[in-house]
């Protein structure tokens, strides 16, 4: 049962525009969100997270919008560069689970200069 | 600041033998550690969570006698897969958080290869 689902395997943008990753959850006790961005053999690097009381944070290049009532989050990439190819992994956890958190499949983002 | 390290990198063994992995967190005291197994082209799996000085939760399916994991300070966790096996080769990451918060911080991993 995948609680965290991000429907594109894969996404390929152009240098400079903007790179938008989707990713949909079904348990609605989730109420923090995350995203990672991960290269090849190493681990997750954490990129940016929201709170189920916001709609919206921004950090950077980096904006993640949260619809709670689709179940929706996005991450928003702008200007995409070249180092921003990687896998990106959204996740979300409960307040009382203990802090552990559930990944969806990941992204796989080309930037193409 | 919150950095993770992992040791070792990569590590080849044979089949029947044990290997330990260490997870230390190099600039934050981590109240709770978490190890992961990544197959290729999949997600991140947990496998257990473990708090400081005591037992570590395992997630359904994976088997504690097997993966023992020991989380004996706040900046050091280790697992250790005993009697390892060709099917248990795959990338090992910890992951490491302090004081509550939901932002962890990851090591660079672990390749295992089991011969």
């Amino acid at each position: 049962d995948q609680q965290v689902k991000q429907n594109s395997p894969s996404l390929s943008v152009q240098e400079g525009r903007i790179s938008i990753l989707n990713c949909d959850y079904t348990n609605s006790m989730f109420d923090y969100f995350l995203w990672y961005k991960k290269y090849p053999a190493e681990g997750p690097t954490f990129l940016i997270s929201i709170s189920s009381i916001k709609d919206k944070n921004e950090d950077g290049r980096f904006t993640v919008f949260l619809n709670k009532s689709a179940k929706h989050l996005s991450l928003h990439i702008v200007p995409s560069q070249p180092g921003d190819s990687a896998v990106y992994f959204c996740a979300a956890s409960e307040v009382r689970g203990n802090e552990k958190l559930t990944f969806g499949t990941g992204t796989r983002l080309t930037i193409i200069p | 600041g919150a950095v993770v390290s992992q040791h070792p990198s990569w590590v080849i063994c044979k089949s029947g033998t044990s290997v330990k992995i260490e997870c230390r967190s190099l600039d934050f005291q981590a109240t709770t550690m978490f190890w992961y197994r990544q197959f290729p082209k999949q997600s991140l799996m947990l496998m257990a969570t473990s708090n400081e000085g005591s037992k570590a939760t395992y997630e359904q399916g994976v088997e504690k006698d097997k993966f023992l994991i020991n989380h004996a300070s706040l900046t050091l966790s280790t697992l250790t897969v005993t009697s390892a096996h060709p099917e248990d080769s795959s990338f090992y990451i910890c992951s490491a958080s302090a004081g509550g918060r939901h932002e962890q911080y990851f090591g660079p991993g672990t390749r295992l290869t089991v011969t």
